[in-house]
């Protein structure tokens, strides 16, 4: 069974604030992806990794794709209030299957 | 807006009942997949559709059936409900076709079993 483990579970940071969360596997997968999910709604997607080492960027948010594609990292630059939500990681499995499987979330505060 | 609609939003029955969840996927997609978030277990995989056939399967209960209709409509099929069945049920879709497409999710349906 491959699972995720995400980092830290719960996060409660000042407005201005960096921080990172981690997610990490025993498992190979061929592509990560980072969700952020808000109270009463779906997760919505973030990014997709799939090459290991991969840096992308989105503004303030900075995902990295381990070089062995078994771990991923979120960073926050100067975080805000409008960041805070629960973050999943997804990791995308081989041969054809389209099926993710979910870490249980990083849940964050981003206190003004 | 995702463009995924389920209902009902909430639904609350007893133990033993037996409950339908509908989704409609985003104009063109032809992916469902069903998806179970609890507060323990976190977001698991039930089953994914692509044009009417399943395609995969995950942790689904076999009391839980899933079909995919001609209109590419879904329903999620919940019978002899236990108290451990609350939880957030959640439908995506996306086009379908190579591993990393991105799947969009609909608000979720809220299940609560008395």
């Amino acid at each position: 069974t491959q699972l995720l483990e995400q980092s830290p579970q719960f996060l409660s940071i000042q407005e201005g604030e960096n921080l990172t969360v981690y997610c990490n596997s025993s498992s190979v997968f061929s592509s990560l992806q980072w969700y952020r999910q808000e109270p009463g709604e779906g997760p919505v997607l973030l990014v997709t990794v799939v090459t290991g080492g991969e840096v992308k960027k989105l503004k303030r948010l900075t995902f990295q794709f381990g070089d062995a594609r078994k771990d991923s990292s979120l960073h926050i630059t100067a975080a805000q209030p409008g960041d805070t939500g629960l973050y999943l990681c997804a990791g995308g499995t081989q041969g054809g299957s389209e099926k993710l499987v979910f870490g249980k979330g990083t849940k964050l505060t981003v206190n003004p | 807006d995702s463009g995924v609609t389920q209902t009902p939003k909430h639904l609350i029955t007893a133990t033993g009942q037996r409950v339908t969840l509908r989704c409609s996927p985003r104009s063109g997609d032809l992916s469902v997949y069903w998806y179970q978030q609890s507060l323990d277990q976190g977001l698991q995989f039930l089953i994914q559709y692509y044009n009417g056939e399943e395609r995969a399967k995950g942790n689904i209960l076999e009391r839980f059936s899933a079909q995919q209709f001609p209109d590419l409509h879904s329903e999620l099929n919940l019978s002899s409900l236990e108290l451990g069945d609350s939880a957030l049920y959640f439908c995506a879709s996306s086009v379908g076709g190579p591993l990393g497409d991105e799947q969009f999710f609909g608000p979720g349906t809220r299940l609560t079993v008395l």
